[in-house]
């Protein structure tokens, strides 16, 4: 049962414009939200989190948005560049029972120049 | 700070073999995690372990499969025997304090069982 699910798995968007990457869970017990980029051959790297008792965290270009009613959270890309095309992992834990994260499977961002 | 490091970065074994990954972490981070990457599951936890020792290891998909940290600057895991369904990628992260929140990952190893 898969408790973090990207259902994208792949996603084109042009240079410049917005990149929306989509994550939905089902443990209404997890409490902080995180997501990861992976390039190729290389090991994911975290990007941006978010704690439950928050809607939106903003870093930069980049910005996640958490609708717990709803056990879904996006992270939008403004503007994307060709060097955001990667793997995106988003991830959910029980920080408060020191639980171990789960991970999505990834959506593949590709952004066209 | 180099980073997580692992080793090999890419390793092609028989099936039937012993094969034993490695992992340094960041130094000061306290927490180790070993993942496996694969088309089907995606990325999986395998075991993680708290100052050296390990804490769930619930992730580990059988007995051929096994973990260990003897000290804060190292850990490996070892598959024996090694079969095909075992080929993917393994990373090792880690991170500070005991959850995992903000960890930073190796390269990964690619193992091939053949």
């Amino acid at each position: 049962d898969q408790q973090v699910k990207q259902n994208s798995p792949s996603l084109s968007v042009q240079e410049g414009r917005i990149s929306i990457l989509n994550c939905d869970y089902t443990n209404s017990m997890f409490d902080y939200f995180l997501w990861y980029k992976k390039y190729p051959a290389e090991g994911p790297t975290f990007l941006i989190s978010i704690s439950s008792i928050k809607d939106k965290n903003e870093d930069g270009r980049f910005t996640v948005f958490l609708n717990k009613s709803a056990k879904h959270l996006s992270l939008h890309i403004v503007p994307s560049q060709p060097g955001d095309s990667a793997v995106y992992f988003c991830a959910a834990l029980r920080r408060t029972s020191y639980d171990k994260v789960i991970f999505g499977p990834g959506t593949s961002l590709s952004v066209i120049p | 700070d180099a980073g997580v490091i692992q080793s090999p970065r890419h390793e092609v074994t028989e099936m039937g073999q012993e094969v034993t990954l490695r992992c340094k972490p960041i130094s000061g981070h306290n927490s180790l995690f070993w993942y496996r990457q694969t088309m089907m599951r995606g990325l999986e936890l395998l075991i993680y372990f708290n100052n050296n020792v390990p804490i769930d290891d619930s992730g580990m998909p059988e007995d051929r499969f096994s973990a260990k940290m003897p000290n804060a600057s190292f850990s490996t895991l070892k598959i024996q025997p090694s079969e095909p369904r075992d080929s993917a990628v393994y990373f090792c992260a880690s991170s500070r304090g005991r959850v995992n929140t903000e960890a930073f990952f190796g390269q990964g190893t690619r193992l091939t069982v053949v």
